[in-house]
C-alpha cells in the first residue's frame, strides 16, 4: 500500500460546481497534513494546511479524519482558475527524523 | 525576488555526464529539501538539510547522487554518470522549522538525459 494515495482523476467539473477530493495515508503516526496546488509545468504551492478541527479558506474547506486516516479538500463554486493538480502532503517522524510524503496528485479540470 | 531560486532552469546532457544543480533557499529558512518529480507523479523526497547537516536521504537516492549545503545557505545536488532514467524535474524547497513546516518551492530544474 502506498504511504499516501490519491485518485489521479481527472475530475472534469462545470464552473460553479462543488468538488471534493480525498487522500488516504498509511502511517497512523503522521502529524501534519497539507494540500498543495500545482499548475502544469510549475512548482507546487501551498494551498492550505489541514487542522484536526477542519478549516476553511474562502471557497476551500479541508478536513482531517484521523480514525479513518484520510484528509479531504472541498472546493465550492469552482472557477476556471481552479484547474490544476492538487497534491496531498503528509508529514511525520520516521526513525527520529521528519518525513514528508506527497501523493501523486488529483487533476481537476473546470469546464466553462 | 526573495523566494526560492534554482539554477539552471533547464539542463540537457548526454548519458554518462555529471551535472550539478544549485538551490538558493529563502534566506532565513533553516531547512532545505530536494525532490524529484516525473510526469504524472507527485514530488518524491530525495534528501533534506537542517542548516548544514544532511539529516535524511531517501533510499531512492543512489550513490550517484550527492547533495551538499556547506554553509547552511545554498545547496547543490550533483548527479554523476547520468542515466536516461534520471530525466525529471528536480525541485528544491525550503522551510522554517518553527513555523508549521510550510515548504516553499523553487521553480525546479528540468533535466533531460539523452
Amino acid at each position: 500500500r502506498k504511504e499516501v494515495e490519491q485518485d489521479p482523476g481527472p475530475f472534469n467539473v462545470p464552473e460553479g460546481a462543488t468538488v471534493a477530493f480525498n487522500c488516504t495515508y498509511s502511517n497512523s503516526a503522521s502529524q501534519s497534513f497539507f494540500w498543495y496546488r500545482q499548475d502544469c509545468r510549475k512548482e507546487p504551492k501551498l494551498l492550505m494546511s489541514v487542522y484536526s478541527s477542519g478549516n476553511e479558506d474562502g471557497r476551500f474547506t479541508a478536513q482531517l479524519n484521523r480514525a479513518s486516516q484520510y484528509i479531504s479538500l472541498l472546493i465550492r463554486d469552482s472557477k476556471l482558475s481552479d484547474s490544476a493538480t492538487y497534491l496531498c502532503v503528509v508529514k511525520g517522524n520516521s526513525g527520529g527524523y521528519q518525513k514528508v510524503t506527497f501523493g501523486t496528485g488529483t487533476k481537476l479540470q473546470v469546464i466553462p | 525576488d526573495t523566494g526560492v531560486s534554482q539554477n539552471p532552469r533547464h539542463k540537457i546532457t548526454k548519458r554518462g555526464q555529471n551535472v550539478t544543480f544549485r538551490c538558493d533557499p529563502i534566506s532565513e529558512h533553516n531547512r532545505l529539501y530536494w525532490y524529484r518529480q516525473t510526469l504524472g507523479q507527485g514530488p518524491e523526497f530525495l534528501t533534506y538539510f537542517q542548516n548544514e547537516a544532511q539529516l535524511e536521504k531517501s533510499r531512492l537516492l543512489s550513490d550517484r547522487f550527492s547533495a551538499e549545503r556547506p554553509k547552511g545557505s545554498f545547496s547543490t545536488l550533483e548527479i554523476q554518470r547520468t542515466e536516461q532514467g534520471d530525466s525529471a524535474m528536480y525541485l528544491c524547497a525550503s522551510s522554517l522549522a518553527d513555523q508549521g513546516e510550510t515548504q516553499y518551492f523553487g521553480p525546479g530544474t528540468r533535466l533531460l538525459v539523452l
